[in-house]
């Protein structure tokens, strides 16, 4: 079945400094990957939709700025939290879809703390 | 705006019988619908999905429930497992491939 990878699962990091999640389909090519945030107790948020080679479609009220999205290969995907503060402190998830592969596959998400 | 919508935020059910999770949602151009389980710190599992062409469709124990007039899908657990104890999410797209729009969550426990 698809698989997607997802790291790290966790990062702790000062505030102010910059963090990278990859998220990498490994047995199928994700034409399309999802960016979500979940924060405790609440419904996955979709953040961002990137398309291989082009620049990622955030959602309203979404700093594409501060989340910075790459979509470089049809098997990875990077989000880049610049400039992380406390309130960025989220469970980070990325799901992907493809062209063969239909419907989504989600990584096991990273959960960032920022103090 | 919330276009798809939880009501119930847990669920309380006996091991081996029924339970019943629903979902409603507001836009009629959503065209196909998924149910996931999560578990806290993990990222969420496919659990079964139904295309707007549908009423029904059923995996094993599950059984999702589509009525398109009210809007509104349920996914149905018998018999019910401690196992099956989680956050279940329904999501709503408009394909199979576009953005995914989730609902608030229900926690489930089954209780043995």
């Amino acid at each position: 079945g698809a698989v997607v990878s997802q790291h790290p699962s966790w990062v702790i990091c000062k505030s102010g400094t910059s963090v990278k999640i990859e998220c990498r389909s490994l047995d199928f090519q994700a034409t399309t990957m999802f960016w979500y945030r979940q924060f405790p107790k609440q419904s996955l948020m979709l953040m961002a939709t990137s398309n291989e080679g082009s620049k990622a479609t955030y959602e309203q009220g979404v700093e594409k700025d501060k989340f910075l999205i790459n979509h470089a290969s049809l098997t990875l995907s990077t989000l880049t939290v610049t400039s992380a503060h406390p309130e960025d402190s989220s469970f980070y998830i990325c799901s992907a879809s493809g062209q063969i592969h239909y419907g989504y596959t989600f990584g096991s998400g990273t959960r960032l703390t920022v103090v | 705006d919330q276009q798809v919508k939880q009501n119930s935020p847990s669920l309380s059910v006996q091991e081996g019988r029924i339970s019943i999770l629903n979902c409603d949602y507001t836009n009629s151009m959503f065209d196909y619908f998924l149910w996931y389980k999560k578990y806290p710190a993990e990222g969420p599992t496919f659990l079964i999905s139904i295309s707007s062409i549908k009423d029904k469709n059923e995996d094993g124990r599950f059984t999702v429930f589509l009525n398109k007039s009210a809007k509104h899908l349920s996914l149905h657990i018998v018999p019910s497992q401690p196992g099956d104890s989680a956050v279940y999410f329904c999501a709503a797209s408009r394909d199979s491939s576009y953005k995914l729009i989730f609902g608030s969550g229900t926690r489930l426990l089954v209780r043995p």
